[in-house]
């Protein structure tokens, strides 16, 4: 069965420390998708990032960068050098590529992270 | 800018009210979503809609009635709801993937936030 586990609920940090959400995630599929997702307070989920099984490089953009690890089925997210604007809740999301399948995302629960000044 | 609204942003209705969720698409998808986001909870896939046929029910009830009359809107209708079905009720739309197989990154509007007295 799929799932994603993001087992810190709240993270709180002081403005300018790195932070890095955990993402772990349950799928029998070879190949299939992952997603990072910021949802600021005014509720819209922002897309930030979509990897495929097959493509295990890290990827950098500006302050954001991402850990893709197949061995340990994780993929986490780090902010460096935070900011206030990063305050919001984090989702990691899993998607199965079968013939035939919705593009359902499986959601994991959500980290709330909050920067303070 | 997602390219995706909805309206209205707040809706307060009691429980023997019927009420419409509306959602467009500017980014010319041709597949639409429904989630529902309640406290505490995981996102929850409600419908999918590809070239407004619908392929995924994830046993709503049916006091939760959509509608897509086309590629770009989507309508969630409303009718008789419980106070639990207050929530964020977010709609997501996505490119079609040929073959089949759909993998595309989900787009999201900011929310419909409802509450049902």
């Amino acid at each position: 069965a799929q799932k994603v586990t993001q087992a810190q609920t709240e993270i709180s940090v002081v403005e300018k420390e790195d932070v890095t959400l955990d993402c772990v995630y349950e799928t029998r599929d070879t190949t299939y998708y992952l997603f990072w997702y910021k949802q600021p307070p005014s509720g819209e989920l922002v897309f930030l990032i979509r990897r495929n099984s097959f493509d295990e490089q890290n990827e950098i953009s500006g302050r954001y960068s991402w850990n893709f690890q197949k061995s340990t089925s994780s993929f986490n997210f780090t902010i460096t050098a935070s900011q206030v604007v990063d305050s919001a809740v984090y989702f990691c999301a899993l998607s199965e590529a079968r013939s035939g399948n919705t593009g359902k995302l499986i959601f994991g629960q959500g980290t709330t992270l909050q920067v303070k000044p | 800018e997602t390219g995706v609204t909805q309206t209205p942003r707040h809706l307060v209705m009691g429980m023997t009210n019927k009420k419409s969720l509306k959602c467009e698409q500017h980014l010319g998808h041709n597949a639409m979503y429904w989630y529902k986001q309640s406290a505490k909870k995981p996102l929850e896939l409600m419908f999918v809609y590809n070239f407004k046929e619908q392929t995924e029910n994830n046993s709503v009830p049916s006091r939760f009635s959509p509608e897509c009359p086309n590629s770009s809107h989507l309508f969630l209708h409303l009718h008789t709801l419980q106070p639990e079905d207050s929530a964020l009720y977010l709609c997501a739309s996505s490119q079609d993937v040929i073959s089949g197989r759909r993998t595309d990154t989900q787009y999201f509007g900011p929310g419909t936030r409802l509450t049902v007295l």
